[in-house]
This record gives structure tokens, sequence and C-alpha cells, in this order.
């Protein structure tokens, strides 16, 4: 059964700074991987989608990358700033489209001003 | 884009009653529509999913006769929760897949609260 963890659970920075967000899978035989935000008591929104034949996807300060062989994924956020404070999810399509996405239980940022 | 809409975004019931909460996508056909629930703090769970004109397939764990899924058309999928208890209070959220496409693309709705008191 394919499972998708987050680290770190939470992560706190000052405005400014880079940051890493970590997703690993067990299973490798995904179909896509997206990064989503999702602010408190909110609906998700869709940042980068990464096919398993892609490496990475950038949208703005947002860079997301996937090494499918090892099962894992970072999203980089540039320039931190205290509107991405939000709680990042991580899922991934398993192996074929039309099925549904798994997700990680998230990392919560907060970016302090 | 394409838009998904949930309907009510929340709700509150009284325990042993039963709430429906839709799930329409607006300007695509879809013939599956997947149902999460997510608790406070916790990653979604994805519940069921839901294809057009067939029953739905739940997740191990997932009782469907108290989770009640409808995929009656291509644009609409309802979830009854039938005789609500507190611990179904819950955040409920559905997605879509376009009929036509690739099936890369998956929106999600925004979401209902569903608080049995």
């Amino acid at each position: 059964k394919q499972e998708v963890t987050q680290i770190p659970a939470a992560l706190s920075v000052p405005e400014g700074e880079n940051l890493v967000l970590n997703c690993s899978f067990t299973d490798s035989a995904i179909y896509n991987l997206q990064w989503f935000r999702q602010d408190p008591g909110k609906g998700l929104t869709s940042l980068l989608l990464i096919q398993s034949s892609q490496r990475e996807q950038t949208s703005g300060r947002l860079n997301a990358s996937l090494d499918k062989s090892s099962g894992r994924s970072t999203l980089y956020i540039a320039a931190s700033q205290p509107g991405d404070s939000a709680t990042y999810l991580c899922a991934v399509r398993l192996g074929q489209a039309g099925t549904a996405l798994i997700f990680g239980k998230g990392t919560t940022l907060s970016v302090s001003s | 884009g394409a838009v998904v809409s949930q309907h009510p975004s929340w709700v509150i019931c009284k325990s042993g009653t039963s709430v429906k909460i839709e799930c329409r996508s607006l300007d695509f056909q879809a013939t599956t529509m997947f149902w999460y629930r997510q608790f406070p703090k916790q990653s979604l769970m994805l519940m069921a999913t839901s294809n057009e004109g067939s029953k739905a397939t739940y997740e191990q764990g997932v009782e469907k006769d108290k989770f009640l899924i409808n995929h009656a058309s291509l644009t609409l999928s309802t979830l009854t929760v039938t005789s609500a208890h507190p611990e179904d209070s819950s955040f409920y959220i559905c997605s879509a897949i376009p009929r036509t496409g690739a099936g890369n693309t998956i929106y999600f709705g925004e979401g209902s609260w569903l608080t049995v008191v």
C-alpha cells in the first residue's frame, strides 16, 4: 500500500529564508506527484504537478523536484514571505490516470515577518 | 479553470440525523469523483471512489452503509452521512477528473465542514 510521508511536520522560519519541504513515498510506480497548499479551514490549492517522467517543475518562487526511483520529492520555496504560511501537502497518483491521490500529512509552515 | 463546487460549505446536524453533501463539476463532465475526509491537523484520507452510473468503491475501514455515495450524473456526486455521530464531525472534500483529456488533472472542491452535536 502506498504511503506518503512528509518531513518536517512543522517549520518556522523568518521572512526571506529559502526552505525545503520533503516528501517520500513507498511505491515508486506513481503516475504523477502534486504539491498543494491548504490554508486553515480551507480547501486545496494546487501548486505544482510533476509527471512521473519529469524531474522538476517551477512556478515563480516554487520549485518541485522528483526522484521517482528513490521515492522522493522536494518543494523548494525561495525568499519566503509571511503569505506563504500554510500547510503544504504532497500527494501521489498511483499507476494510471483516473486514480485517486494519496496524501501525506503535510508540513505546516509559519513565516514570521 | 475548471470548477468543482461543494454544498453546503458547512453544516451542523443533530446526532442520529442524516446529512447530504453535494459535489458538482460546474463546467466539465466527470466520470470519476473522489471523496476525502480530513480530521483536524490530519491529512486527507480517501474514503471512496465514485463512478457515474455504478456503485462506489470504498476504502478499507469506511462503512459503505454509513457513508452513502451516489453519482447519478456526470456532474453530480453526493455523500450522505447517515445516522451521524459526533465522531463523524470532519472536513469532507471531493475531487473530480474530467471525462475528456488524459486524466492528468484533478480538481478539488472547497470542502464541507460537518459538525455533529
